[in-house]
């Protein structure tokens, strides 16, 4: 079952903060969050496990919430380095395979 | 090596024809997969290794694709008879183990099937 990702584009300015959530029907053993600029690989930000976790590093952290199946992903203080799409990736708990299945993705676009 | 590798980057082929798509991952990486992504989607998952087992392959579309792993290192996806519709970009990613760990990705590799 795939997470649903909100919202699907996000414009900021420099400076400014943003918020993308990523939310699934299904129980949650751990949660991924990548950003992949355009024509590159995804690359890793930070994975959180269930027991429910806030982790950071910079200006971009993350919770997870794992009564509620939902992970959010914070980016403060946004620089133009930032804009990419970012997308959840989530394991299932229970499932028997760690298999990580990917949201549609946020495009988050900052500009001067 | 210092990163996932994969080769080629781009292959164009006919419909019909068979491809096979390389991975070399991170060097003492026990965990590969595949992903193929399509443009504006999200990766969509095919199979993942632990070692030189599948241990899930659920993502495969169909039986015209098949991956291995013979050694616990490389692996090559294999695709036969291949059709317009497996156009999308071939991702390969490594973790240290599984559960726990991050993917670090290749750079793919660019199907079109003309």
């Amino acid at each position: 079952q795939q997470p649903v990702q909100s919202p699907q584009a996000v414009i900021l300015r420099e400076g400014e903060d943003a918020v993308i959530n990523c939310s699934s029907s299904k129980a949650l053993y751990s949660v991924h969050w990548y950003r992949q600029k355009h024509g590159e690989a995804p690359v890793f930000l930070m994975i959180l496990l269930k027991g429910g976790e806030q982790k950071g590093h910079d200006k971009i952290s993350a919770s997870f919430n794992e009564k509620k199946q939902q992970s959010s992903l914070y980016l403060t203080a946004s620089q133009l380095s930032y804009s990419g799409t970012y997308f959840c990736g989530t394991v299932n708990s229970g499932a028997g395979s760690y298999q990580l299945t990917f949201g549609k993705g946020t495009k988050l676009s900052v500009i001067p | 090596g210092a990163g996932v590798s994969q080769t080629p980057s781009n292959k164009v082929t006919e419909k019909g024809k068979y491809v096979e798509l390389r991975c070399d991952p991170i060097s003492g990486h026990t965990a590969l997969y595949w992903y193929r992504q399509s443009l504006g989607q999200g990766p969509e998952f095919l199979i993942y290794f632990q070692g030189t087992g599948a241990a899930d392959d659920s993502g495969l579309p169909n039986d015209r694709f098949f991956a291995v792993r013979p050694e616990g290192s490389v692996s090559t996806l294999k695709i036969q008879r291949t059709e317009r519709g497996d156009s999308a970009v071939y991702l390969c990613a490594s973790s240290i183990g599984t559960g726990a760990y991050g993917y670090t990705f290749g750079s793919g590799t660019r199907l079109t099937v003309v």
